[in-house]
């Protein structure tokens, strides 16, 4: 299986920060990475597909970039509704894997 | 966007067999281009892939769970369905159902997740 690993696991931040979050994969996936927020007790939610392309609907200020193994995840402008943990999921080769997922709090 | 709904008992014993339902609406599990999956999340953990279902003859499976994982579809409801075996403590967790866009591979709609908790 490929693993995924997320940095950090957990952060602090105000509103207003940019917020930016690390994901690496044990191999290239080329550009097979997804990006997920996830608010408890809620569904998870497709922000980004193919490493950079925003999913329609997701404000412009996430942002997704890299190829290979490492990838980032943005967020430009820190806003008090993204609080939630973020997961990067790799759809190269089943079984899909998930990072352990980033906690963004206040 | 398809909506999705998980149902299921939230107490089952050890050693018994899971069984969750996924309901479908604003779309078809006929339909071509979806596959229909299952993830779950053990409390305080991430996210893992149990797998997913295209057709009654087309399933994938997460190896760590093959042995005792089957996802089937039932076309006249609009639902799908997961039933894990020889259940122990550690499949404690919360169980969501979701379609994946066959040609993107995305998770693009969750329902919202059902717990379901192992113990006698």
């Amino acid at each position: 299986d490929i693993q995924m690993t997320q940095s950090p696991s957990s952060l602090s931040a105000f509103v207003g920060d940019r917020v930016t979050i690390t994901c690496r994969a044990s191999q290239s996936i080329t550009s097979y990475l997804n990006w997920y927020q996830h608010k408890p007790g809620k569904a998870p939610n497709l922000l980004i597909y193919a490493a950079s392309t925003l999913q329609s609907g997701v404000p412009s200020r996430f942002s997704g970039s890299g190829s290979g193994t490492d990838f980032t995840l943005s967020i430009s402008s820190l806003q008090s509704e993204d609080f939630a943990t973020y997961y990067c999921q790799q759809n190269y080769i089943t079984p899909w894997t998930f990072g352990q997922g980033t906690k963004v709090e206040i | 966007q398809v909506r999705l709904q998980e149902s299921g008992p939230g107490l089952v014993k050890p050693s018994q067999t899971l069984s969750l339902t996924c309901t479908v609406s604003g779309g078809s599990v006929s339909s071509g281009g979806y596959y229909w999956s299952w993830i779950r999340q053990p409390a305080g953990k991430g996210l893992e892939w149990i797998g997913r279902l295209y057709t009654s003859e087309n399933t994938n499976y997460n190896p760590s769970l093959k042995s005792r994982v089957t996802i089937s579809v039932d076309t006249s409801r609009n639902q799908f369905s997961l039933k894990l075996s020889s259940v122990t403590a550690a499949d404690t967790a919360v169980y969501f159902c979701a379609s994946e866009l066959k040609l993107r591979g995305t998770l693009g709609d969750w329902g919202q997740g059902t717990l379901v908790t192992v113990s006698s």
